[in-house]
């Protein structure tokens, strides 16, 4: 089945770059998402990116999606304390749209 | 735009009693609508996918008689947690989308924090 992994944990300092890494297992995968999630809160849809493509820029955020390899990246510049959260992963495939999620990359920043 | 709402945000109810959360899609019309459930410090798993008007496909170890899922109209689907016992505690989450291909987004409710004493 498909299967999506991130690290559990990240910790940066105020004003540096993160960067949460992402593997996934479908090949057939057709979006992939990022995720924030505020302590006791919903999902919030930070970016997508389609499977056809690179890279994707929106503003502080940056998505690097290596197909081949089946590995996404989100890149924030400039992090701020307000980016503490929890990440997930997710990629969507199959005729169903079956979205499957990672465990979630928690985000430190450090003032 | 493709904004999802679930009602309500919190509850607690006693062990034995049904709950029914509301997920709606308030600007669009969602043919397809998604339920899942997120265990403390885990992922979401999908339990459930609902077309309009037909009935729900349930993921393989979800008890369907348990969770009920009902889709009746194109912006609105429920699901009940019938006799709920402390270990259905969890947070809810719905998604919806605007077709049943696979060629649109999902779009996430806030989640529903269930709490079974």
């Amino acid at each position: 089945g498909e299967d999506v992994e991130q690290s559990l944990f990240l910790s940066v300092r105020e004003g540096d770059s993160s960067v949460i890494n992402c593997t996934y297992t479908d090949s057939s995968s057709t979006y992939l998402y990022w995720y924030k999630q505020e302590p006791g809160a919903g999902l919030q849809l930070l970016t997508y990116i389609f499977s056809n493509m690179d890279m994707k820029q929106d503003q502080r955020l940056t998505v690097l999606l290596n197909k081949k390899d089946k590995h996404l990246s989100l890149r924030i510049a400039d992090t701020q304390t307000g980016d503490s959260a929890i990440y997930f992963c997710a990629e969507q495939s199959g005729g169903y749209q079956k979205v499957t999620f990672g465990i979630g990359t928690k985000l430190q920043v450090i003032p | 735009g493709a904004v999802v709402s679930q009602h309500p945000s919190r509850v607690i109810c006693k062990s034995g009693t049904s709950v029914k959360i509301e997920c709606r899609s308030l600007d669009f019309q969602a043919t397809t609508m998604f339920w899942y459930r997120q265990f403390p410090k885990k992922s979401l798993m999908l339990m459930a996918t609902s077309n309009e008007g037909s009935k729900a496909t349930y993921e393989q170890g979800v008890e369907k008689d348990k969770f009920l899922i009902n889709h009746a109209s194109l912006t609105l689907s429920t699901l009940t947690v019938t006799s709920a016992h402390p270990e259905d505690s969890s947070f809810y989450i719905c998604s919806a989308s605007r077709d049943s291909g696979n060629t649109d987004t999902q779009y996430f409710g806030p989640g529903t924090r269930l709490t079974v004493l």
